[in-house]
């Protein structure tokens, strides 16, 4: 299968924390890869492969991966975090190389 | 540091071909082993993969588009580019280019340029 499905939107409390995840298939075989995007921006990289984080991304961010599960932690959140955050992984399948997920609203109170 | 820059016209009316370039600075779309794509977003949806050319010149493109779709390289100028032929409504959206690596059963994308939307109209 190449879906990868996400929770529409999710809301977490300044400073507390909040969890990601995407489902699919694929996950059993691959790594995800996460991604920020905010309103009129381009996506951007903050997690990939077992939990690494490309330089200046906060170490309040990390990820995680269990049987055909990725998740994505923000670890005390901040108003700067909300966003939509993308899942994105090689498809297991061989037909669709590369899928992302339906993607998250988070939205900090 | 890696940057990259899209760049095409941002009206094309529909069954034409929509054509774009991202223009990569900072390093060079013919050395080391990464996978220059192109991703698209309809307003208010989410993120599609469209295709990549490997820096050998190799391509890999989305199967719902692959027979509408190429992608090529330019390396004179430092860029790849994409051709999207017979265009409806739906083929508009902001188009990102992206620099892909992979390694095993890791994979990401970053950079990414800062997009440009394309609006298919008569």
């Amino acid at each position: 299968s190449s879906e990868l499905t996400q929770d529409p939107a999710v809301s977490v409390a300044l400073g507390q924390t909040v969890r990601i995840t995407c489902q699919g298939d694929s996950l059993r075989s691959y790594y995800a890869s996460w991604y920020q995007q905010k309103p009129g921006q381009a996506p951007v990289l903050v997690i990939y492969g077992k939990n690494n984080r490309p330089s200046g991304i906060p170490d309040r961010f990390s990820g995680s991966s269990s049987g055909n599960t990725a998740s994505l932690t923000i670890t005390g959140a901040q108003a700067e975090d909300e966003a939509d955050y993308y899942c994105n992984s090689r498809d297991s399948s061989g037909n669709h190389p590369f899928v992302f997920g339906t993607g998250t609203k988070v939205t900090v109170l | 540091q890696v940057q990259l820059q899209e760049s095409g016209p941002g009206l094309v009316k529909p069954s034409e071909t929509l054509s774009l370039t991202c223009t990569v600075s900072g390093g060079s779309v013919s050395s080391g082993s990464y996978y220059w794509s192109w991703i698209r977003q309809p307003p208010g949806k989410g993120l599609e993969w469209i295709g990549y050319i490997y820096y050998s010149g190799s391509t890999n493109y989305n199967p719902s588009l692959k027979s509408r779709v190429t992608i090529s390289v330019d390396t004179s100028k430092n860029q790849f580019s994409l051709k999207l032929s017979s265009v409806t409504a739906a083929d508009t959206a902001v188009y990102y280019c992206a620099r892909g690596e992979m390694a095993t059963i890791i994979h990401w994308f970053d950079p990414w340029g800062q997009g440009t939307l394309v609006t298919v109209s008569s």
